[in-house]
């Protein structure tokens, strides 16, 4: 089974609107950590926002927010005001075995082309 | 402020050839990885270190090896290129296991002919 799915190929969005870009999650692991990557046609990989499973709250980092549904094991990204410079693709991935200290792999989704309309 | 730099940037090569992927970091970063992205899809991990000296295999580690002689460079050897390794290949580092995400370097595109 995936781990993690994005199930959203490509979204358009018109320009200073919000959008919503779908994850869910499959893990056992109680203690684990979601994060969003921002990756422009210029293709470098950027981070933009995580989420600790034990967090009580939803994460917040400027314009982007994750709205983290635990029991439905989703974790969405949501771009408020949405930019030109918004245009690119997105990856969700998650983190297990926080506990055991064997390293930070990530394991990613298939990401989410996100197009940005003027 | 360099962080992850990957060289080079751009390779061909010819089935059978071989090459290495030099990554380095300036950040004292313990945890080092190689990923690749193949069209349309997501990054899956090649192989990783937990440290100097060490190495493990990821999800897709056949047809490649690595080495970490030195705590700051992670080197991605094929010995053998196949087309099935035309992809560009990420490398990534981080200073923890458990907290904060992974700062990726900008990637190499290899075209295998």
């Amino acid at each position: 089974a995936q781990k993690i799915t994005q199930t959203q190929p490509g979204m358009f969005v018109q320009e200073k609107e919000a959008v919503t870009l779908d994850c869910t999650y499959d893990t056992s692991d109680p203690s684990y950590g979601l994060f969003w990557y921002k990756q422009p046609s210029s293709g470098e990989m950027i981070f933009l926002i995580y989420q600790g499973s034990y967090d009580q709250q939803n994460a917040t980092e400027g314009r982007y927010s994750l709205n983290f549904q635990k029991a439905r094991k989703s974790a969405n990204l949501v771009i408020s005001a949405s930019q030109l410079g918004d245009s690119a693709m997105y990856f969700c991935a998650m983190r297990e075995g926080l506990l055991n200290n064997a390293g930070n792999m990530l394991t990613f989704g298939g990401g989410t082309r996100l197009m940005v309309k003027p | 402020n360099a962080g992850v730099t990957q060289t080079p940037k751009f390779r061909v090569l010819k089935t059978g050839q071989s090459m290495t992927l030099l990554c380095a970091q300036d950040m004292n970063h313990e945890y080092m990885y190689w990923y690749r992205q193949d069209p349309g899809m997501g990054l899956r991990l090649i192989h990783y270190s937990v440290g100097e000296g060490t190495t493990a295999k990821g999800e897709v580690p056949d047809g490649y090896n690595v080495s970490r002689l030195k705590k700051q460079n992670f080197l991605l050897g094929l010995e053998s290129a196949a087309p099935s390794q035309t992809s560009v290949y990420f490398c990534a580092s981080s200073y923890s296991a458990t907290l904060g995400g992974l700062d990726f370097g900008n990637g190499t595109r290899l075209t295998v002919t």
